[in-house]
Parts: structure tokens; C-alpha cells; sequence
């Protein structure tokens, strides 16, 4: 079945760390984006790509990195320079209608 | 610049209709979305609306939208306890743009 693909769902890292989260699709969509979600503040845009080799910072881009090597692949490095990693990461990927379809999320635990 | 907000919380009784209120600043909306996200999971899409639209309906769930007070409302008829979740508005300005959120509306259903 299409869809999208996180992992790991849960991980925990110590503070100085460098993770990676990985998001794979097979929708064939050209864009895919990165969503931090803290309890009672919605979604906050991270990075996102709409071309192969491209990508442009969200809101929030500070102390994260991306690459977008593949279609299919759009994996998010939380770096150590972010200050409050704890937090749901949710990757997400679109068509031409802007409609959204999500992975299921890793949740990230500082510790 | 753009902006959604939503009520953060909704209780309802089972079998009852439930209203969630949302609003918006931008204007140029061309498509406004309800997603609903059920603990620890992803976002899943619920309906769209195109902005030259007034009124969608899809089973339970009818979408109505007021350009000229830029508010969008989605009800849920005869509520089911399966229907507790975080239910989230968004708004995009065109194709392949990123979505803008709202905070999201928590409702509780009660048996």
C-alpha cells in the first residue's frame, strides 16, 4: 500500500547528540515537509522540499537539517544546537492539490 | 500574514452533533482543510473545501465556509466515542504550498 513511512517511532538521545529521523514515501509526491508538535501549539513547519536536491526552511529551521537526495527520501537531522528537541515530528508529503498525507510521527525524547 | 485559530476544547455527549469553529486571516485561501489526529498517531485528511465553495458534505461530516467572515466550521453528526481526537484546521494558498495550521480542537466524546 502507498504511504508514508517513519521511523523510529519512539527514540531517545542525550543532550549533545546528533539523530536522525528518517521519512520514506512511495506516493510519488515531489514535496515533502517536516512538522515539530508541542502540546498546545499545533504544527510548526520545519523544513520542506518540492524538488529533488531542493529545500527551503519552515518556521522553525533552527538546529535542524535536511537532504533531499531521492524522491522518495527526506530524512531530518535534529542537531545538537537545538535548545528543546523533545518533542512529535510528523513528515508529511503532497500532491498539486496541497492536500497532505502524513507518516505516523516519531516521538523524540531528550534525555 | 497568515493565521488560523480554533477553540482548544470540545465535550460532547455521545450520539449529539458536535460543531468545531475555526477562522482565518488570509484572504488569498484557496483550499481550507480538516485533518483529525487521534493519540500518538499522524494527521489524517477528513474533507477540503474549495474557497469558491459554501457547503461540503461527506456522511457525518459537513464543512460550511463564510468567505466574508473567513470562518470555517466542521459538524460532526451523531458523534461516536471514535470520534474523540484532536481535530485540526488548516488553509493553503495554492497548490504545492506549505499548509497553515491552527492549534487543533480537542474533542472528548462521552459515552
Amino acid at each position: 500500500d502507498g504511504g508514508i513511512t517513519q521511523s523510529p517511532k519512539y527514540l531517545f538521545r542525550k543532550e549533545g547528540q546528533n539523530v536522525t529521523l528518517s521519512c520514506e514515501q512511495n506516493l510519488n509526491h515531489d514535496a515533502m515537509y517536516w512538522y515539530r508538535q508541542d502540546p498546545g501549539q499545533g504544527l510548526r513547519l520545519i523544513y520542506y522540499s518540492q524538488i529533488v536536491n531542493d529545500f527551503q526552511k519552515g518556521d522553525i529551521a533552527e538546529g535542524y537539517s535536511v537532504s533531499r537526495e531521492k524522491k522518495e527520501s527526506f530524512p531530518l537531522t535534529v542537531t545538537s544546537a537545538q535548545k528543546n528537541p523533545t518533542a512529535f515530528y510528523l513528515c508529511a508529503s503532497n500532491k498539486e492539490t496541497g492536500e497532505l498525507f502524513f507518516g505516523e510521527g516519531s516521538r523524540l525524547t531528550v534525555l | 500574514g497568515e493565521d488560523v485559530e480554533q477553540s482548544l476544547f470540545l465535550s460532547v455527549r455521545e450520539g449529539d452533533s458536535s460543531v468545531i469553529n475555526c477562522t482565518y486571516t488570509d484572504s488569498s485561501s484557496t483550499y481550507l482543510y480538516w485533518y483529525k489526529q487521534e493519540p500518538g498517531a499522524g494527521l489524517q485528511l477528513l474533507t477540503y473545501i474549495f474557497s469558491n465553495m459554501d457547503m461540503k458534505q461527506d456522511q457525518r461530516l459537513t464543512v460550511l465556509l463564510n468567505k466574508k467572515d473567513k470562518h470555517l466550521s466542521l459538524r460532526i453528526a451523531d458523534t461516536q466515542t471514535g470520534d474523540s481526537a484532536i481535530y485540526f484546521c488548516a488553509e493553503s494558498i495554492k497548490g504545492y504550498s506549505t499548509l497553515t495550521f491552527g492549534k487543533g480542537t480537542m474533542l472528548l466524546v462521552s459515552p
